[in-house]
């Protein structure tokens, strides 16, 4: 079956660096998502990887390593704002895309 | 301001009701989706359009119909509802395969089925 785990929740301080691990199985790759939902609130696309290797956003960086099965979020200069879930997915062969249960980063001052 | 509109935000219904989930979207996007989201659980596709005319079934589709009569509206129908039927219900659209996938999601819905 088709999988993608990431860890539940994860604590950071402000100004701190963090890093959200996402691993997949999925039925072929068609690209890696990362979306931002703050509580009570949306989804919000944050990044797009299809190709190996680091994107880079503003504090937000995105990995990917096809090979693996393995993506990562880095977030830098953490912010109180930055408290949300962060949600992985996987568009597969079919281009159905296939969420993970998402990370509650929480951020202490 | 271009966007999904889902309507209602929250609603309470009794059990065996029938119910329908609202969501319109401006900005002339090829694909429609309606997800579910549970907590400790992943969005789950119930169905999708991925243009006017047509529709699929996605992970959860049973107990629930959708129909895409036009570009801009994709609402979600619930015949009879159940309590399992309870959750946050997100409509949204992208432009299509192929591209980024980029999905653009609506406020949501919260569903209580007692």
């Amino acid at each position: 079956g088709q999988n993608i785990d990431q860890p539940t929740e994860m604590t950071a301080t402000e100004g701190a660096i963090v890093q959200i691990n996402c691993t997949y199985q999925t039925s072929g790759f068609n690209g890696l998502f990362w979306y931002q939902q703050h509580a009570g609130e949306a989804p919000t696309f944050l990044s797009y990887n299809v190709l190996d290797g680091l994107e880079e956003k503003g504090r937000f960086s995105s990995f990917l390593s096809r090979s693996k099965g393995y993506s990562y979020l880095l977030l830098k200069e953490l912010q109180m704002k930055d408290s949300a879930s962060y949600l992985c997915a996987v568009m597969d062969s079919n281009y159905q895309l296939i969420w993970g249960a998402g990370t509650k980063l929480i951020i202490k001052p | 301001i271009a966007g999904i509109t889902q309507a209602p935000t929250s609603q309470i219904l009794a059990a065996g009701r029938r119910m329908t989930l609202r969501c319109t979207q401006d900005m002339r996007h090829n694909a429609m989706y309606w997800y579910r989201q549970d907590l400790g659980l992943g969005l789950r596709l119930i169905h999708y359009s991925n243009t006017a005319g047509t529709t699929g079934k996605g992970e959860v589709p049973d107990g629930y119909s959708v129909s895409r009569a036009n570009t801009d509206d994709f609402p979600l129908t619930l015949a009879s509802a159940v309590p399992s039927q309870t959750s946050v219900y997100f409509c949204a659209s992208s432009d299509g395969q192929g591209d980024t996938g980029e999905l653009f999601f609506g406020e949501g819905s919260r569903l209580t089925v007692l």
